[in-house]
């Protein structure tokens, strides 16, 4: 089905450790976006991407990374992984630039719960 | 500062009920979405309003510009429409580039049981 994939959907990690959280897109769309969910928080904006190549920081980009190097991927990488980065990630993508069309929406991939410890 | 509150943050109805869950912000707007959080953690966009009023099956969403509020309604709710409701608002004068702007609110917890 098309939508967005995004691997692994749960992992722990130990303190210091790097992961990188795997999102793809099949749809096409230019607009690919990365977001951290904290228990009673409303989603938070990590980092974005207008399209390949093209990254930008979000509301809360410190301690990770982000690379665009084709449509499809937007792969969100933890360095020295520390507890305050224990959260529910989520990508999404949308076909359009926010707030300038009708009717478009964003794609959410399933979401990856990850424990720092 | 752009806030975006909900109400009610939780919600327990029974099948059948009319449904309604209130989204209101600080700032002008210039878009305003709302989103179905399932139980297993996917989310779904709904809608997305800049003015009046939107329908899907018995979903019915509507802003009140003036009022900086927006509802969301469901109709005849099921126990599958148990879920998070988020809404999530992009103020107007944003000039964030590409970045979606985005104040998202904490969620209403909704639960209908059969």
């Amino acid at each position: 089905n098309a939508g967005v994939t995004q691997t692994p959907k749960f992992r722990i990690l130990k303190i210091g450790q790097s992961m990188t959280l795997q999102c793809t897109q099949d749809m096409n769309h230019n607009y690919m976006y990365w977001y951290r969910q904290d228990p009673g928080m409303g989603l938070k904006l990590i980092y974005y991407s207008v399209g390949a190549g093209i990254t930008d920081k979000g509301e809360v980009p410190n301690g990770y990374n982000v690379s665009r190097s084709t449509t499809e991927d937007f792969p969100l990488r933890l360095e020295l992984a520390a507890p305050s980065q224990t959260s529910v990630y989520f990508c999404a993508s949308s076909p359009l630039p926010p707030g300038t069309g009708v009717g478009y929406g964003y794609t959410f991939g399933s979401g990856t719960r990850l424990t720092v410890v | 500062k752009n806030e975006v509150e909900q109400s009610p943050q939780n919600l327990t109805a029974q099948e059948g009920e009319f449904i309604t869950i209130n989204c209101s912000y600080s700032v002008g707007i210039s878009a305003l979405h709302w989103l179905q959080q399932h139980p297993g953690g996917g989310i779904v966009s709904l809608f997305m309003l800049s003015s009046g009023k939107k329908k899907h099956g018995r979903l019915i969403a509507t802003i009140n510009i003036q009022e900086k509020h927006s509802s969301l309604h469901i109709t005849a709710s099921h126990p599958r429409d148990s879920a998070v409701y988020i809404c999530a608002v992009r103020p107007e004068m944003y000039s964030g580039g590409g970045a979606d702007g985005l104040t998202f609110g904490k969620g209403t917890h909704l639960i209908i049981q059969p």
